[in-house]
């Protein structure tokens, strides 16, 4: 069974700084890493996934990606007030499941 | 695009009342997926289907039922509501995967409060 573990459990950061979110996981056939995210009140959306060792960027957005260590982050650069959300971590090695972790929760101070 | 339409918004039930939760999806996917949220807390997957008929159990599934009438609908039912439950129950489905993307995508959620 895939566990997914988050860190840390929460973060204040002040705007316009470099916000970094980690995330390891067990299963090394694991295919699919995304990052989700979900506002106060609101459904989680996907916001970024990556399927290959390296990165990705978009935007003031950015996926690390590390099978070897089973380990992935998202960083987020000027990290904005409307930033401040819960982040949830995402693996999969189908398309059937998703293994969440527990998530971030992130607040970023004006 | 598509949308998913969970019903009720709000439900509120007496301990060990049974409830059913509703689900509708126009995305034509073929995944559908029921989660439950505590407060400020991850996502924890109670049953999904990979198509019309089919259940497979989660790791929540103990105290639920649930039930893929057809492709584009997923019912949960709490079979008896716990005192001072309070949880949001999301619903989510996905597409056979595409070579770019395992994404689910959520619906608004059911809040449920048992008195």
């Amino acid at each position: 069974q895939q566990k997914v573990q988050q860190s840390p459990e929460s973060l204040i950061v002040p705007e316009g700084a470099m916000t970094s979110l980690n995330c390891t996981f067990s299963d090394s056939a694991s295919q699919y890493f995304a990052w989700y995210r979900q506002h106060s009140g609101k459904a989680p959306k996907a916001l970024m996934s990556i399927f290959s060792n390296g990165e990705k960027e978009e935007g003031r957005f950015t996926i690390h990606l590390n099978k070897a260590s089973l380990h992935f982050s998202l960083h987020i650069r000027d990290s904005q007030p409307s930033d401040s959300a819960l982040y949830l971590c995402a693996v999969s090695r189908d398309n059937n499941r998703i293994f969440f972790g527990d998530g971030t929760q992130l607040v970023v101070k004006p | 695009g598509g949308i998913i339409t969970q019903t009720p918004k709000f439900l509120i039930g007496q301990e060990g009342q049974k409830l059913t939760l509703k689900c509708q999806q126009n995305f034509n996917h073929d995944t559908m997926y029921w989660y439950r949220q505590d407060s400020g807390k991850g996502l924890r997957l109670i049953y999904y289907s990979i198509t019309e008929n089919d259940l497979q159990k989660g790791d929540l599934s103990e105290g639920y039922d649930a039930s893929r009438e057809k492709k584009s609908s997923f019912s949960l039912t709490v079979t008896s509501a716990q005192k001072n439950e309070m949880a949001v129950f999301l619903c989510a489905s996905s597409i056979i995967p595409l070579p770019s993307s395992y994404e689910q995508y959520f619906g608004p959620g059911t809040r449920l409060t048992v008195l």
